[in-house]
């Protein structure tokens, strides 16, 4: 059963830091890999989604990288601002084009003025 | 372009009554949708994928007697809870995949549904 983790938990950080956030996956036969931001009380914004056999994207100040082979991506966000504080999730899909996402528990990110 | 809605944004009943929630797909036909669970401080968690014509498939450990899924058509999904309780109380989300006229190999998410159960 594929399990998502996500670390750290929480963050906080002063305006202007680069960051990198976590996120670890179980089995590594995925379609696809996704981040998304929530805010508090709010819907799922799509960032990034990575197909299986891409490195990496970028959006602006963000920069999603994904190993497949070892399970792992990582979620990089430039000159971090207080508009940028919220929930980041990172969920998988399946092995097939369509499947549902498994999602990790998130990590809350601060972004102090 | 893909736009998912979901109706009511938010809802509060009383415990024993039934809610149906609405998830519809508006600029794209969905043959799969999938219907999500969050509780607070928590992460997604499906509940179910539903099928248009068909019969939803349920996850491990969610009642299919009391979350009632119905795919009638190509843009619509309702999920209905049941003799809703307290512990009900969520948000629920749900996603849509195109089957055409978009990115069939993704999803595509409603805003969600805060349901309150009092």
């Amino acid at each position: 059963k594929q399990e998502v983790t996500q670390i750290p938990a929480a963050l906080s950080v002063p305006e202007g830091e680069n960051l990198v956030l976590n996120c670890s996956f179980t089995d590594s036969a995925i379609y696809n890999l996704q981040w998304f931001r929530q805010d508090p009380g709010k819907g799922l914004t799509s960032l990034l989604l990575i197909q299986s056999s891409q490195r990496e994207q970028t959006s602006g100040r963000l920069n999603a990288s994904l190993d497949k082979s070892s399970g792992r991506s990582t979620l990089y966000i430039a000159a971090s601002q207080p508009g940028d504080s919220a929930t980041y999730l990172c969920a998988v899909g399946g092995n097939q084009a369509g499947t549902a996402l498994i999602f990790g528990k998130g990590t809350t990110l601060s972004v102090s003025s | 372009g893909a736009v998912v809605s979901q109706h009511p944004s938010w809802v509060i009943c009383k415990s024993g009554t039934s809610v149906k929630i609405e998830c519809r797909s508006l600029d794209f036909q969905a043959t799969t949708m999938f219907w999500y669970r969050q509780f607070p401080k928590q992460s997604l968690m499906l509940m179910a994928t539903s099928n248009e014509g068909s019969k939803a498939t349920y996850e491990q450990g969610v009642e299919k007697d009391k979350f009632l899924i119905n795919h009638a058509s190509l843009t619509l999904s309702t999920l209905t809870v049941t003799s809703a309780h307290p512990e009900d109380s969520s948000f629920y989300i749900c996603s849509a995949r195109p089957s055409s006229g978009g990115r069939t190999d993704t999803q595509y998410f409603g805003p969600g549904t805060r349901l309150t159960v009092l």
